[in-house]
C-alpha cells in the first residue's frame, strides 16, 4: 500500500523557535496533502490543504503566517510551526491523497509529537 | 456541509465477541466514508472505505462496515474480537466527485478488548 512518512517523529523545542515537519509520500506522487492537529484524547482537525505548486488553504482559526506551508514537489509537503509556544504543543499528522487514485483515499502518515517548553 | 457522529466514544468487549461500532453520516451529496484505526502515538491506518460499489465493504485485520443510505449510517463490524484491536477508530467522511476534499472525522470511539 501507498507509505507517508513524516520526520521528525518526535520533537522537543525552546519557546520561541521554529519547528519544520516533513511529510512524504514514498511511492506515490501525491497533488495534495492534508495537515491535521490532534490534542490528547481527541479528534484529528484539519489545518490545511497543501497542493502542489500553489499556496495552501487554511482552515478557518489557523493562522497562516505561523503555521507555514510548502509544497514544493509532488512528494514533499513542510509545515513550519514559526516561533512555537508551549499551546502548539500537539500532534501534528499529514496524510497525502494519490494523485488519479480512485475513492479520494487518503494515506496518513504516522504523526509528529511537537512539545513546546 | 459534512458531519460524522460516532456514537459511544468508548465501547468495551470481551475478547470473542462481537464489536459494533456506530457511525452516522450527514452529506448534501454522495459521500465517500471511511474507517481508520490508530493505535498510541501513532498516525492513521484506512481500515475500509465506501466508495459506491458494494455496500457491504470488507476491509483488513477481519472488519467489515455496511453502507445503509435510509439509515445514513456506516457501522463498522467485526465477529470476533481479539485483544490487538484495542485501540481508537475514527469514521470519516468526504465529498465526491470534488477531488482532493479534506477528510471529516468523527470525534472516536476507543475500543477496549479485555480477556
Amino acid at each position: 500500500g501507498a507509505v507517508v512518512s513524516q520526520h521528525p517523529s518526535r520533537v522537543i523545542c525552546k519557546s520561541g523557535t521554529s519547528v519544520k515537519i516533513e511529510c512524504r509520500s514514498l511511492d506515490f506522487q501525491a497533488t495534495t496533502m492534508f495537515w491535521y492537529r490532534q490534542f490528547p484524547k481527541q479528534s484529528l482537525m484539519l489545518m490545511a490543504t497543501s497542493n502542489e505548486g500553489s499556496k495552501a488553504t487554511y482552515e478557518q482559526g489557523v493562522e497562516k503566517d505561523k503555521f507555514l506551508i510548502n509544497h514544493a514537489s509532488l512528494t514533499l509537503s513542510t509545515l513550519t510551526v514559526t516561533s512555537a509556544h508551549p499551546e502548539d504543543s500537539s500532534f501534528y499528522i499529514c496524510s497525502a491523497r494519490e494523485s488519479g487514485g480512485a475513492g479520494d483515499t487518503q494515506y496518513f502518515g504516522p504523526g509528529t509529537r511537537l512539545t513546546v517548553l | 456541509a459534512q458531519s460524522v457522529t460516532q456514537l459511544g466514544s468508548h465501547v468495551s468487549v470481551s475478547e470473542g465477541a462481537l464489536v459494533l461500532l456506530r457511525c452516522n453520516y450527514s452529506s448534501s451529496v454522495p459521500p465517500y466514508l471511511f474507517w481508520y484505526v490508530q493505535y498510541p502515538n501513532q498516525g492513521l491506518q484506512l481500515l475500509l472505505k465506501y466508495t459506491s460499489a458494494a455496500t457491504l465493504v470488507k476491509g483488513i485485520n477481519g472488519f467489515e462496515a455496511e453502507f445503509k443510505k435510509s439509515e445514513t449510517s456506516f457501522h463498522l463490524t467485526k465477529p470476533s474480537a481479539h485483544m490487538s484491536d484495542a485501540a481508537e477508530y475514527f469514521c470519516a467522511v468526504s465529498a465526491r466527485p470534488q477531488a482532493g476534499t479534506a477528510l471529516i472525522f468523527g470525534k472516536g470511539t476507543t475500543l477496549s478488548v479485555s480477556s
